[in-house]
């Protein structure tokens, strides 16, 4: 089946390491994005990706890098100058994040961060 | 500035009854439009979306959703709630990020809540 994989489902960090975030897809999608998720405040934009070896800051990316060397992988890095952490983690990919308008996002089921 | 915004943050109601998700945004121009549900610890998930011509759209679960330029709406509609409902709810819009760049800008989300 084809979809959207992230790994661990849940992850503990003490305070000053970095740790990093995996998100595979076999979609065959061009564009990938991270986004953080804290209770009451939806959804932000850490990061995207619309083409291999080329990502964009949104509008959190204070704090975390990412890397986009295949096309199936975007791996998310939470470094230590990330202040607040602790949150639920979101992968998605679109067919191509495109110039345009924006495609459907299909979305991971998430990582689970938790800084000790 | 740009935004979406969810009316009511949490939403309860009895099984059997109406469901009604309050989405307005703000844009120059009429952006693509989406509704995603949520359930715990889970990614999110695809319940329809609005790109172009007909202004309502159905969705999966029986859900459908009414795009309304005059009022920039995009409300989500149930007729009779199911147990099976209940899950956090979120509105998003394609809206320009400058130029010819559209992102996808998610409101803070509604907590359906179904009592039996």
């Amino acid at each position: 089946d084809g979809g959207i994989t992230q790994s661990p489902k849940y992850l503990f960090r003490k305070e000053g390491q970095n740790v990093t975030l995996s998100c595979e897809q076999n979609l065959n999608h061009d564009a990938m994005y991270w986004y953080r998720q804290d209770p009451g405040q939806g959804l932000r934009l850490i990061y995207y990706s619309q083409i291999v070896n080329d990502f964009q800051k949104g509008d959190i990316a204070e704090g975390y890098s990412v890397s986009r060397e295949k096309k199936e992988s975007f791996p998310l890095t939470v470094t230590s100058a990330q202040k607040n952490p602790t949150a639920f983690y979101l992968c998605a990919s679109s067919i191509g994040g495109g110039w345009g308008i924006v495609d459907t996002q299909y979305f991971g089921p998430g990582t689970r961060l938790t800084v000790l | 500035a740009q935004s979406v915004t969810q009316l009511g943050s949490h939403v309860s109601v009895s099984e059997g009854a109406l469901v009604l998700l309050r989405c307005n945004y703000s844009s120059s121009v009429p952006p693509y439009l989406f509704w995603y549900v949520q359930y715990p610890n889970q990614g999110l998930q695809l319940l329809l979306k609005y790109t172009t011509g007909a202004t309502l759209v159905k969705g999966i679960n029986g859900f459908e959703a009414e795009f309304k330029k005059s009022e920039t709406s995009f409300h989500l509609t149930k007729p009779s709630a199911h147990m099976s409902d209940a899950a956090e709810y979120f509105c998003a819009v394609s809206l320009n990020s400058g130029g010819s760049n559209y992102k996808l800008t998610f409101g803070k989300g509604t907590l359906l809540t179904v009592n039996p």
